[in-house]
């Protein structure tokens, strides 16, 4: 089983939409989760951290369940510019980003 | 101030060959992380260097190795290339304590075997 698993995409949504993604992660140790974005052939950028409080970044939702191991993103009114690859990224301390394979979303007008 | 620096930024090398990637860190950053992203997956561990010592190190195999500079940039090495070698390799850069939240990445050197 992969350390972390993403929904299988491509999502392909029309402008406004909005669309969800779901992750799942295998190591109950890990202390920190986070989403990326990568742009076509671009280095990823981080996107936003996720707690298990759940936070709010603009038209971005994050959200954290421990018990089930379970991290997921909603983005609400979606523009053509977060076309993108959304990587799910969860860490222990002290070591190294463990990434999933991502989740391409494509908005189109 | 400059971000991750990577160079080269594209490299077509023939299998068998030796490579040499290269990344200087974020000013102020002492911690270098390498990173393999084939297409279509997600970026891969390969090692992890803090105050030139060897930290972490991923499920790559012998052939790839790395070291980190007094000057804390960092250079990654790959021997005996393969053809499945071929890939964007990302640096990643951290301040002290930062942790997870502090990484940077670079653009990336997109290396082709052929």
């Amino acid at each position: 089983r992969k350390e972390v698993e993403q929904d299988p995409g491509p999502f392909n949504v029309p402008e406004g939409a909005t669309v969800a993604f779901n992750c799942t992660y295998s190591n109950s140790a890990s202390q920190s989760f986070f989403w990326y974005r990568q742009d076509c052939r671009k280095e990823p950028k981080l996107l936003m951290s996720v707690y298990s409080s759940g936070n709010e970044d603009g038209r971005f939702t994050a959200q954290l369940n421990r018990a089930s191991q379970y991290i997921s993103l909603l983005i609400r009114d979606s523009k053509l510019s977060d076309s993108a690859t959304y990587l799910c990224v969860v860490n222990q301390a002290g070591t190294a980003l463990i990434f999933g394979k991502g989740t391409t979303l494509s908005v189109s007008s | 101030d400059a971000g991750v620096t990577q160079s080269p930024t594209h490299l077509i090398k023939t299998r068998g060959q030796h490579v040499t990637l290269r990344c200087s860190p974020i000013s102020g950053h002492k911690s270098v992380s390498w990173y393999q992203q084939v297409l279509g997956q997600g970026p891969q561990f390969i090692f992890q260097y803090y105050e030139k010592e060897e930290r972490g190190r991923g499920n790559f195999p012998d052939r790839f190795s790395a070291r980190q500079f007094p000057n804390y940039s960092s250079e990654l090495n790959v021997n005996a290339l393969l053809l499945g070698d071929s890939a964007l390799y990302l640096c990643a850069s951290s301040p002290p304590g930062g942790g997870a939240r502090g990484y940077t990445f670079g653009s990336g050197t997109r290396l082709t075997v052929v």
